[in-house]
């Protein structure tokens, strides 16, 4: 069975920085495009930040572009989003996501639990 | 506040047919596919729908989707209760070198 589990969320303080690792197990890792998808407390659904298989090429949202970087690193099976300048409005759950296709004709197959980000002092 | 639009709620009785929509421009919708979410109350986002037409692994054949130039719809025939969900919406934008999600819908079974 496909699993993801993300974990490194918390509580940081404006300005910080923290590191998301989500666990991938059950699939070949290195062969799947991979994707973070952040949801604010009682918000809708916003596309974080996409990264091919090989890891080659990333896209990221203009909201976190500069701040945020999507990594993978496929020897462990391990996505990541490194996430830096930190602002109350990346309070959201984050969730990883297992897709096949491309970044622009995606087939989102299989989503983590979330893992929750608060940005407070 | 997202460049893709849908209506923030639709509702129906159990056996209806509803339909979501969700308008967008040339650069998403006009020329790259569509997929469609559900998300249950405090679950994570599950893919209904990929490519515009494309139903996921699993899904019900009462999830259809549909599209026509800058615009596409989720129809959900015989709504049932446990329908009672948000759909979204969600396409890859050129001039954003992005993708976006919809706002998202609620749908209420009367």
């Amino acid at each position: 069975d496909v699993r993801l589990m993300e974990s490194g969320g918390g509580l940081v303080q404006p300005g910080g920085s923290l590191r998301l690792s989500c666990a991938a197990s059950g699939f070949p890792f290195e062969n799947y495009p991979m994707t973070w998808v952040r949801q604010a407390p009682g918000k809708g659904l916003e596309w974080v930040a996409s990264i091919l298989a090989s890891g080659t090429l990333k896209y990221h949202a203009g909201s976190v572009k500069g701040r945020f970087t999507i990594s993978r690193d496929n020897s462990n099976n391990l996505l990541f989003l490194q996430m830096t300048s930190l602002r109350a409005d990346d309070t959201a759950v984050y969730y990883c996501v297992r897709e096949r296709g491309v970044p622009w004709e995606p087939q989102e197959d299989d989503w983590g639990p979330g893992i929750l980000v608060t940005v407070s002092s | 506040q997202s460049v893709l639009t849908q209506p923030p709620s639709v509702s129906g009785t159990p056996g209806q047919r509803v339909t979501i929509s969700c308008s967008g421009s040339n650069s998403n919708i006009g020329n790259k596919p569509v997929n469609w979410f559900q998300q249950l109350p405090g679950a994570a986002p599950k893919l209904l729908i990929f490519s515009n037409t494309k139903r996921a692994s699993g899904v019900s054949d009462r999830f259809s989707g549909s599209k026509s130039d800058t615009s596409a719809s989720l129809a959900i025939s015989g709504l049932q209760s446990e329908d009672e969900a948000v759909y979204y919406c969600s396409v890859w934008d050129d001039t954003l070198t992005g993708r976006l999600i919809g706002g998202g819908t609620k749908v209420t079974v009367l």
